[in-house]
């Protein structure tokens, strides 16, 4: 099984700055990456996928890099609707999650 | 506007088998463009995907699950199900169903709203 592994699991960020969340996979899912956003009581929103493919309807302040084992989702210019948990999830050998990392306001 | 609906017990006992369905309304669900899948998450815990199927019937599982796990389809209402038998407290979870569309990469680009089914006696 594919271990996604996500840091920090708390990140705090002021309004208007950018926060940058990571996830590793334990070995390479190439660029078969996507990432979601969750908010309490909500079911998760696709984001990302292809590593930085944004979803339909997906703001530009949200972009997504990396391959191989290092992704990045970068948020840009955050607004109050930002602060949620984010998941990363492979899809390259079956489908794992990450752990997620909660996005707060500092 | 598309959307997705579970529906099922929100009580199953311990040893007995949890069956969901999910209900898809604004597209059709014969369409080779789409799979359709079903995940969980613990209450307070992250997300697990426990697997998906194609119109025509073709499932796959997540292989710690599979040995408990049937997922069924139905064009003919347009809905597909979820059978996970021997379930525990640790099958205890929100369950979501989601599409998948082939465009996005079979990612899970559209989620039913969830819901929490309990395992106790």
């Amino acid at each position: 099984e594919i271990v996604m592994t996500q840091s920090p699991a708390t990140l705090s960020v002021s309004p208007g700055e950018r926060a940058t969340l990571s996830c590793r996979a334990s070995q390479s899912v190439n660029s078969n990456l996507a990432w979601y956003q969750q908010k309490p009581g909500q079911a998760p929103r696709l984001l990302i996928y292809g590593a930085s493919t944004r979803a339909t309807g997906i703001p530009a302040r949200f972009s997504g890099s990396g391959s191989g084992t290092e992704f990045t989702l970068t948020i840009s210019g955050l607004q109050s609707e930002d602060f949620a948990v984010y998941y990363c999830q492979q899809y390259n050998t079956w489908r794992t999650f990450g752990q997620g990392t909660k996005l707060e306001i500092k | 506007q598309l959307q997705l609906q579970e529906s099922g017990p929100g009580l199953v006992k311990p040893s007995e088998t949890l069956s969901l369905s999910c209900s898809v309304s604004g597209d059709s669900i014969s369409s080779s463009s789409y799979l359709w899948g079903w995940i969980r998450q613990p209450p307070g815990k992250g997300l697990e995907w426990i697997g998906s199927i194609s119109y025509s019937g073709s499932a796959y599982y997540n292989p710690s699950l599979k040995s408990r796990v049937t997922i069924s389809v139905d064009t003919s209402e347009n809905q597909f199900s979820l059978k996970l038998t021997s379930v525990t407290a640790a099958d205890t979870a929100v369950y979501y169903c989601a599409r998948q569309p082939v465009a996005a990469d079979k990612t899970f680009d559209c989620w039913g709203q969830g819901t929490l089914v309990t395992v106790s006696s």
